[in-house]
This record gives structure tokens, C-alpha cells and sequence, in this order.
């Protein structure tokens, strides 16, 4: 079961900032919140991960609120490469031999128009 | 970044034959790898543990006598499709990790089946 909620689908336009939300309400205290995004017919691509604090790296910025419960995902300046459906993962640890064992949503299509 | 690499990345097949799809690290070791499957336009599904020298451990509805997974070395797990229907057309993804870090768990390009 995926434990998250997110939009189906957004429309960002080209060099904006794409914001996508994920709700994740009945979310633990020792469960991460993690972003992948695949791009048509290719494999997943890791993107950031959080905890509490909000995070930032050379792809993306990650706010979760003070609760919680929800988080999003930032792409700061939106590319057409950046089409992809986004999938927010909720689960436990950050470590150990099961990390590969992911439970992917629906995800959000993210599409990027010129 | 570390690379996993898939092999092949298309394949089509008659129906009841074997099909058997190749997952590669190619610059690192992984003791564990990671099988996936998706339909089209859904989401990825999980289905199975790769483990180096050990039986796989497969989640709870997908049938370990219809995909077999073998994980011999260090740098390849393969997944073969036995006796494929047309309903086990999909994209077959695989991952692997380098390490024990989330940034450190690659995913494949894929593999993506068709059986007539």
C-alpha cells in the first residue's frame, strides 16, 4: 500500500518553478519521505529524501511541514527534460538491506511545456 | 552515479516460452537486488528480493514458480518469465544498491516484455 496522496497530473511551464504536493497524513516518526521520478519507459531516478528538515540538492528542494503530514517537491526552474511522473514514497529507516524495497503510488505527470 | 544496466531491453516472445531478463551492476556489488514490474500507464509494483547465494523473497501474490529469480554472483541477478502469457507483457525494471545510503539505490533502464 502506498501510504501517500498526490495529484495525477500538473502542467508547469518551461523555466518555472513546478511545485508538486504529496499528502502523507498517517505518516510515522521514523518514516522518511522520499522522491523518485521516472521518465517515460525508463527506470526510477532517486531525487531527495527528508525527514523533518527541509531539504535541498542540485535537483530539487524538499519542504515537509511542521506536522508532517505533506511535503513538496520543488523543482526550482523547470526544464522540458524535467517531464516525468514524480512519486512520493513514505517509509520506514534509511538504511539497512531492505531500502530497496519500495512502494510506489500513482505518482504525479509532471508536464513541462515550452 | 553507480549503473545497473538491464538486458534485454526489449523482448518478444511466443506464448509459453521462457523469457529470462538480465540485471547487472555493472561498477559496483550488490547483494541484493530488486525486481519490479509495471503495466502500462500504472504504477511499479514490487515483486520480489534478489539475494546473492540465497532464495529470493518474493511479495505476498506474485507466484516464485512462474518468475525465477537467480542471484549467482555479485553483479548479476536474472529474472526469467516462465512459460509467459500474453498478460505477462510489462516493463520489468530491476535495482540494485551500492551502498546503505537512499542516494545510493540505482534503478535499471528496463526490460520491457511482449508475448503474443
Amino acid at each position: 500500500d502506498a501510504k501517500t496522496t498526490q495529484p495525477p497530473s500538473m502542467d508547469c511551464a518551461e523555466g518555472r518553478a513546478a511545485n508538486l504536493p504529496c499528502n502523507h497524513s498517517t505518516i510515522s516518526g521514523n518514516e522518511y519521505v522520499y522522491w523518485y521520478r521516472q521518465i517515460h519507459s525508463q527506470g526510477p531516478q532517486y531525487i531527495i529524501h527528508g525527514l523533518k528538515n527541509n531539504e535541498t540538492n542540485e535537483m530539487a528542494s524538499l519542504i515537509i511541514t511542521e506536522d508532517r503530514k505533506s511535503s513538496t517537491l520543488i523543482l526550482p526552474h523547470a526544464t522540458l527534460r524535467d517531464t516525468a511522473v514524480y512519486y512520493c514514497i513514505v517509509r520506514v529507516a534509511n538504511r539497512g538491506s531492505t531500502l530497496g524495497r519500495l512502494y510506489f503510488g500513482r505518482g504525479t505527470q509532471l508536464t513541462v511545456w515550452p | 552515479g553507480a549503473v545497473v544496466s538491464q538486458h534485454p531491453s526489449r523482448v518478444i516472445c511466443k506464448s509459453g516460452t521462457s523469457v529470462k531478463i538480465e540485471c547487472r551492476s555493472l561498477d559496483f556489488q550488490a547483494t541484493t537486488m530488486f525486481w519490479y514490474r509495471q503495466f502500462p500507464k500504472q504504477s511499479l509494483m514490487l515483486m520480489a528480493t534478489s539475494n546473492e547465494g540465497s532464495k529470493a523473497t518474493y511479495e505476498q501474490g506474485v507466484e516464485k514458480d512462474k518468475f525465477l529469480i537467480n542471484h549467482a554472483s555479485l553483479t548479476l541477478s536474472t529474472l526469467t518469465v516462465t512459460s509467459a502469457h500474453p498478460e505477462d507483457s510489462s516493463f520489468y525494471i530491476c535495482s540494485a544498491r551500492s551502498g546503505p545510503e537512499i542516494g545510493e539505490l540505482f534503478f535499471g533502464e528496463g526490460s520491457r516484455l511482449t508475448v503474443l
